[in-house]
């Protein structure tokens, strides 16, 4: 079946500006997670979704990063008056249940400029 | 904090013989353990995952060995080959805490052939 799939593959935009990133999980997979990968934090959870329980916002480096899912499926990563600092690849992972396999998508490659 | 601790940074092996990745955790209510596999511009793949209640899974030429005591586990690839080149990442998470991941700061393996 299909896996994870995220939206755009790569973005690049100037500072200061908003953008946002999509994650379609796998379907019928409950539970959604947002990480970032960049060469000096490694990786590194952002925050987690499950079901329609308040989302777990605890990774979260500031508050220009928000996030939602809507209708328990597709996940959107805002990121508002983006810095340097943001550019990163911005990985997305779902779960059939939590304590289950997670399994990540191909990430967006986020380059600010 | 740097919860999970991974070592060697870098691994060279010839083709036929045996990588070994080893990682050390800090938080006790870890109670997933999944190694990762990535290959340059692609998200990061599961390979193989224990629970503390087994000290050792194989699955291939992958097995993980897992020392609860001394809050150590590692990656063992036997056998190794040229398409096994890629950076390997360890994980911990706690369900208690929804599985989020805590990752380790991934071991780059060339496998020579």
């Amino acid at each position: 079946g299909a896996g994870v799939s995220q939206s755009p593959s790569n973005k690049v935009t100037e500072k200061g500006k908003d953008v946002e990133l999509r994650c379609d999980p796998i379907s019928g997979h409950t539970a959604l997670y947002w990480y970032r990968q960049s060469l000096g934090q490694g990786l590194e959870f952002l925050i987690y979704f499950q079901g329609n329980s308040a989302p777990d916002k605890s990774g979260l480096p500031s508050d220009r990063f928000s996030a939602e899912r809507t209708g328990g499926s597709v996940s959107t990563l805002t990121i508002q008056r983006t810095q340097q600092e943001d550019s990163a690849v911005y990985l997305c992972a779902s779960s059939l249940s939590p304590g289950r396999e997670q399994y990540f998508g191909p990430g967006t490659r986020l380059t600010v400029t | 904090q740097q919860q999970v601790k991974q070592s060697p940074q870098s691994l060279i092996v010839q083709k036929g013989g045996i990588s070994i990745i080893n990682c050390a955790y800090e938080n006790t209510a870890f109670d997933y353990f999944p190694w990762y596999q990535q290959f340059p511009g692609k998200g990061p793949a599961l390979l193989i995952a224990i629970r503390p209640d087994v000290s050792e899974k194989k699955e291939g030429r992958f097995t993980i060995s897992f020392n609860k005591s001394a809050k150590q586990f590692s990656l063992h690839i036997m056998d190794s080959q040229p398409g096994d080149s890629a950076t390997y990442f360890c994980a911990a998470s706690s369900k208690a805490a929804g599985n989020k991941l805590t990752f380790g700061g991934g071991t780059r393996v060339l496998v020579k052939p």
